[in-house]
């Protein structure tokens, strides 16, 4: 079983929909969680990090959920320059290595 | 403001070639990384340091070697080159905030193809 694990999509979805991402970790001691979005052909930059209370940043929604070991990502009124990959990564026990998953990708069309 | 500066950008290499490339951040980051990115199979850690003088494994070590003998640099070395190896390769660099990492600040990456 991978360390983390994310439903490759795409998802396709209409301009101001509403779209959620999960991804699942294995290691129930990892410290740190993190959404990163990927444009095509660029490197991955980070989205937001995601607390154990969640936290929301603009239209972006990250939550938590230790119990179940996931984490989700929710995008509220999507626009075309959301289209992206978006890539969960947690920082496993030791804080030394950050595991990304495969990454999601996200069509949002006119 | 430079962040992580990945080099070359693209390199094409035949079967058997030795190479280097290099990655340099100006953050004084303590922690560095390299990944390799292939299509279905996301960023996957080759090694890994924590600081100077310093290197470890990651999940996908075999035919890799690194160095860091600069804070500022980590080298990632392919001595004989196979076609299993084309792939984009990303350096990234985290500072440490308390006793771990945090975020990773990702270079542009270096497009490389084994023919």
């Amino acid at each position: 079983r991978k360390e983390v694990e994310q439903d490759p999509g795409p998802f396709n979805v209409p301009e101001g929909a509403t779209v959620a991402f999960n991804c699942t970790y294995s290691n129930s001691a990892s410290q740190s969680f993190f959404w990163y979005r990927q444009d095509c052909r660029k490197e991955p930059k980070l989205l937001m990090s995601v607390y154990s209370s969640g936290n929301e940043d603009g239209r972006f929604t990250a939550q938590l959920n230790r119990a179940s070991q996931y984490i989700s990502l929710l995008i509220r009124d999507s626009k075309l320059s959301d289209s992206a990959t978006y890539l969960c990564a947690v920082l496993a026990t030791g804080g030394f290595k950050t595991i990304f998953g495969a990454g999601t990708r996200l069509f949002v069309k006119a | 403001n430079a962040g992580v500066t990945q080099t070359p950008k693209f390199r094409v290499l035949k079967t058997g070639q030795s190479m280097t490339l290099l990655c340099a951040q100006d953050m004084n980051h303590e922690y560095m990384y390299w990944y390799r990115q292939d299509p279905g199979m996301g960023l996957r850690l080759i090694h890994y340091s924590v600081g100077e003088g310093t290197t470890a494994k990651g999940e996908v070590p075999d035919g890799y070697n690194v160095s860091r003998l600069k804070k500022q640099n980590f080298l990632l070395g392919l001595e004989s080159a196979a076609p299993s190896q084309t792939s984009v390769y990303f350096c990234a660099s985290s500072p440490v905030r308390g006793p771990r990492s945090t975020e990773a600040f990702f270079g542009q990456g270096t497009r490389l193809t084994v023919v």
